[in-house]
């Protein structure tokens, strides 16, 4: 069963545009967390946040915002007033915990949603 | 912070060559270190969690004998993609969980990837 849908394949805007990047997740565990991660043209990975379960305040960091919804499944991802530099793919990502509780086990990624920002 | 260094960044090489790719946590132990695997425009697929000193758990469908890992130390592991064809050509990438765990806000720290280009 797939466990990180990110619907949106491709998403293009203008510079200074809103765009907001939908992901909804799938678990069974009461204890997991949720990242999004910026792989830019480069290919590297670049994390952006990670929540957990337990915790569903909102987050701000600058242009960066998030948004976690448990009774919706949705961890969705706003950037505010785009820039160009913006442009890359971003993956949404969901990590279980081990039986033990204490361990984080493996990333289960969506598949990603390229977000374009034309000048 | 955590860096995860991977190396060779690119490689190109003929078919049924082997083709060895490290991957180094450089500031931090990594009892479990990870594989992936991207294919253009699509998301990372893992293809096997590697423990130091046992052997390494593959994913379905992933051929152990095609893709020998070893993970010899808590810094190393390494990826050998043996008698490599042109259908292995894609990106690798590596990550390196962090022992601390749920207590690190970056649980698994990814190298910058392998781009392996078989002709």
């Amino acid at each position: 069963a797939q466990k990180v849908t990110q619907a949106q394949t491709e998403i293009s805007v203008v510079e200074k545009e809103d765009v907001t990047l939908d992901c909804v997740y799938e678990t069974r565990d009461t204890t997991y967390y949720l990242f999004w991660y910026k792989q830019p043209p480069s290919g590297e990975l670049v994390f952006l946040i990670r929540r957990n379960s337990f915790d569903e305040q909102n987050e701000i960091s600058g242009r960066y915002s998030w948004n976690f919804q448990k009774s919706t499944s949705s961890f969705n991802f706003t950037i505010t007033a785009s820039q160009v530099v913006d442009s890359a793919v971003y993956f949404c990502a969901l990590s279980e915990a081990s039986d033990r509780g204490s361990t984080l086990g493996r990333l289960y990624f969506g598949r990603g949603t390229q977000l374009t920002v034309w000048p | 912070g955590a860096v995860v260094s991977q190396h060779p960044s690119w490689v190109i090489c003929k078919s049924g060559t082997s083709v060895k790719i490290e991957c180094r946590s450089l500031d931090f132990q990594a009892t479990t270190m990870f594989w992936y695997r991207q294919f253009p425009k699509q998301s990372l697929m893992l293809m096997a969690t590697s423990n130091e000193g046992s052997k390494a758990t593959y994913e379905q469908g992933v051929e152990k004998d095609k893709f020998l890992i070893n993970h010899a130390s808590l810094t190393l592991s390494t990826l050998t993609v043996t008698s490599a064809h042109p259908e292995d050509s894609s990106f690798y990438i590596c990550s390196a969980r962090d022992r601390r765990g749920p207590y690190s806000n970056q649980p698994q720290h990814f190298g910058d990837g392998t781009r392996l280009s078989i002709l």
